[in-house]
């Protein structure tokens, strides 16, 4: 089964709108990261947060990171139309090297 | 600008006919990694190099092999090519554990 499992698969929204994506996991992680990705593109990396980190902000973007409930929320804030994309939550597991596990993926949708 | 560079974007191949598929990286990191996502699916790691070592998933088909024969470059080698095959391949490449990926445009295969 998945190490990362993404709530909600679709989230369309109004641009201006709030958009919270959720990732919870399995087991124990040194990182969770978030990246997006365009339809048919490559991967961006968004934000990288540390098992012993709580919170990180950047630009728009907010990450939370609960290592008791082992579950992230990646939260968008005031959207706009260019960040329709699919976002997925990637973990870095302990001891796992340098392997990342992606999640299923949120799409996003944001309409004007 | 530093930058991981797939070639071709788009390789049409026969049923059967070997396909390779290239990586160049100029951030001069460690780690190159190489990913199959199919269509709304999360990517999947197929092996990584870390250096000249080489990392491959216990579930990854012996019909993908992989080269590295320096730094900058990275080869994905499918040597019998099956409809299942089709996806868009994703070279990253990351300084170590724990860090950011950084990914490719993709290079997407179609099987006829």
């Amino acid at each position: 089964s998945q190490q990362g499992e993404e709530d909600p698969q679709a989230l369309s929204i109004q641009e201006g709108e709030n958009a919270t994506m959720n990732c919870s996991y399995k087991t124990s992680i040194n990182n969770l990261q978030w990246y997006r990705q365009n339809s048919g593109r490559g991967l961006v990396h968004l934000i990288l947060i540390r098992s012993n980190e709580r919170e990180k902000h950047s630009g728009r973007l907010r990450v939370t990171l609960d290592t008791s409930k082992k579950s992230s929320s990646l939260l968008i804030t005031a959207s706009r139309a260019a960040d329709t994309a699919s976002y997925f939550c990637a973990t870095g597991l302990t001891g796992g090297g340098n392997k990342l596990t992606f999640g299923t993926g949120t799409q996003l949708k944001v309409e004007l | 600008d530093a930058m991981v560079i797939q070639n071709p974007r788009y390789q049409v191949t026969q049923f059967g006919k070997p396909v390779t598929l290239s990586c160049s990286q100029t951030l001069n990191h460690n780690v190159m990694y190489w990913y199959q996502q199919k269509s709304s699916q999360a990517p999947k790691l197929l092996f990584h190099y870390y250096d000249k070592d080489f990392n491959n998933e216990a579930d990854t088909p012996d019909n993908f092999q992989s080269r590295r024969p320096n730094t900058s470059f990275c080869f994905l080698d499918i040597r019998s090519p099956g409809l299942g095959d089709a996806a868009m391949y994703l070279c990253a490449t990351s300084s170590g554990q724990g860090q950011t990926q950084y990914f490719g445009p993709g290079t997407r295969l179609l099987v006829l």
